[in-house]
């Protein structure tokens, strides 16, 4: 069984095109997180949710906007796509211990969106 | 300027060799420091994770080593195997839920 799942896989889309990015995690974990890896391969943060609630929300323009209808899920929706908005999308989750740290944190294994 | 950064950006050794990446970070406060292994095509999957208090960690063929004094790590792989061939990346964590990158090392290993 995937442990953190996200659809789709492969994205191509139109400029000015809204489109959904979803993801669930089976791991019982209370945080979730979408990342933007780009063409440099550096992966960057662009929100978090623990237990349904944003607790980190990076520079991302408003034209992305996450939904979390419960703590196993965190789906990303994108508005008005750009073609800067090709990238690798990886949604993640982990699990916060009494020592503050998250561990399990685990990734899906990225929807590829291009923007053309 | 990053605050994680990786060297080399790539390396290519032999099939049965061994190889040592590093890691320098300038994040701070230090919460925990982890290695990843990304396949290509693939999300990136935990190999070790150290906090403030360990200096070495181990996972199978892959042995982390942490110096929080000099905010140096590295990542040894012994007698590499062709599935080593991905990027690994280090990433550092200053608070609990906030993660920061490098921009990873690609390892090619060749039969």
């Amino acid at each position: 069984d995937t442990a953190v799942s996200q659809t789709p896989k492969y994205l191509v889309t139109q400029m000015g095109n809204d489109k959904s990015i979803k993801c669930e995690q089976n791991l019982g974990h209370d945080t979730m997180y979408w990342y933007k890896q780009d063409s440099k391969k550096f992966l960057k943060i662009m929100f978090s949710y623990n237990n349904k609630e944003l607790i980190i929300n990076e520079t991302v323009p408003n034209r992305f906007s996450p939904k979390s209808p419960d703590k196993a899920h965190l789906n990303l929706h994108i508005n008005s796509l750009e073609l800067g908005d090709s990238a690798v999308y990886f949604c993640a989750s982990s699990q916060e211990r009494s020592d503050r740290v998250a561990y399990g944190y685990t990734f899906g294994s990225g929807t590829r969106l291009t923007v053309v | 300027k990053n605050q994680v950064e990786q060297s080399p950006q790539s390396l290519i050794i032999l099939e049965g060799k061994n190889c040592t990446l590093q890691c320098n970070y300038t994040v701070s406060p230090f919460s925990n420091l982890r290695w990843y292994k990304q396949d290509t095509g693939r999300g990136p999957v935990s190999l070790t994770i150290m906090t403030f208090s360990e200096n070495t960690k181990s996972n199978g063929r892959y042995t982390a080593t942490l110096d929080a004094d000099t905010k140096q790590s590295s990542l040894h792989i012994t007698a590499s195997q062709l599935s080593d061939s991905a990027s690994y990346i280090c990433v550092v964590s200053a608070t609990v839920y906030k993660l920061s990158f490098g921009a990873g090392t690609t390892v090619t290993v060749r039969a």
